[in-house]
């Protein structure tokens, strides 16, 4: 059974940037797009974007300017940075298996989340 | 468009059938997916693909789809769903991204 792992600074200043990284255990790394997802307090999910084993990426467009999501197959882990964060970066960030059947998409499983916090 | 549309809150009667959707213009081409989430825990996914149900996910889970419109539906509710539900799906864009719904604050009454 596939399980992800993350880890990463919580705490950042305006202008900082963000870093995170997920392990993959167990499972297949290079049938899947391996993805990140956040949710600020109090609202819903946003896709920030995605990589598979290849490196072929899609970002979110609002996001894309300031993202970089970057994959280790040799450690099964894929990393998030987000550069020039403010206080609406604020939120819990997870990553996520993302399948398809070709067409749509779906996310499982999710790592257990990594509240991240901008503050001066 | 982008986006996909839900009603922030819906509450249901201890037993009885629920209905959550989510709306929008992509679900024209696309199925949606739909996630539970509770207090303080990461998103599971309980519905994929219109109307797939993963391993360990009971059967009074079930997903629809019409037009512009997917639905999940929860027959005999209980209370552990209550939760929020969030559904996914792609953007309309072309470029295969992924959007998410605002989510549904489902309560059992």
């Amino acid at each position: 059974q596939v399980q992800l792992q993350q880890w990463g600074a919580g705490l950042l200043k305006p202008s900082e940037t963000l870093s995170l990284t997920c392990a993959v255990h167990g499972g297949s790394f290079s049938d899947y797009y391996w993805s990140w997802i956040r949710q600020s307090a109090g609202k819903g999910l946003e896709w920030i974007g995605e990589i598979n084993h290849s490196g072929d990426t899609n970002y979110n467009p609002s996001l894309k300017s300031r993202v970089t999501i970057s994959i280790d197959t040799s450690k099964n882990q894929f990393s998030l940075r987000l550069i020039s964060v403010t206080a609406a970066d604020t939120a819990i960030y997870y990553c996520g298996r993302r399948r398809t059947n070709n067409r749509d998409p779906w996310f499982d499983p999710w790592g257990q989340g990594t509240l991240v916090t901008v503050s001066s | 468009s982008s986006y996909l549309t839900q009603d922030p809150a819906v509450s249901v009667t201890l037993g009885q059938t629920v209905r959550i959707t989510c709306q929008g213009d992509s679900l024209n081409t696309y199925y949606a997916s739909w996630y539970q989430q509770k207090p303080g825990q990461a998103p599971i996914l309980v519905i994929y693909s219109k109307n797939n149900r993963p391993s360990g996910i009971p059967d009074r889970f079930s997903g629809s789809s019409s037009g512009n419109t997917a639905s999940l539906t929860i027959t005999g509710a209980q209370a552990e769903d209550e939760a929020d539900y969030y559904c996914n799906s792609r953007d309309n864009s072309g470029n295969l991204h992924v959007v998410f719904g605002g989510g549904t604050k489902l309560t059992v009454l």
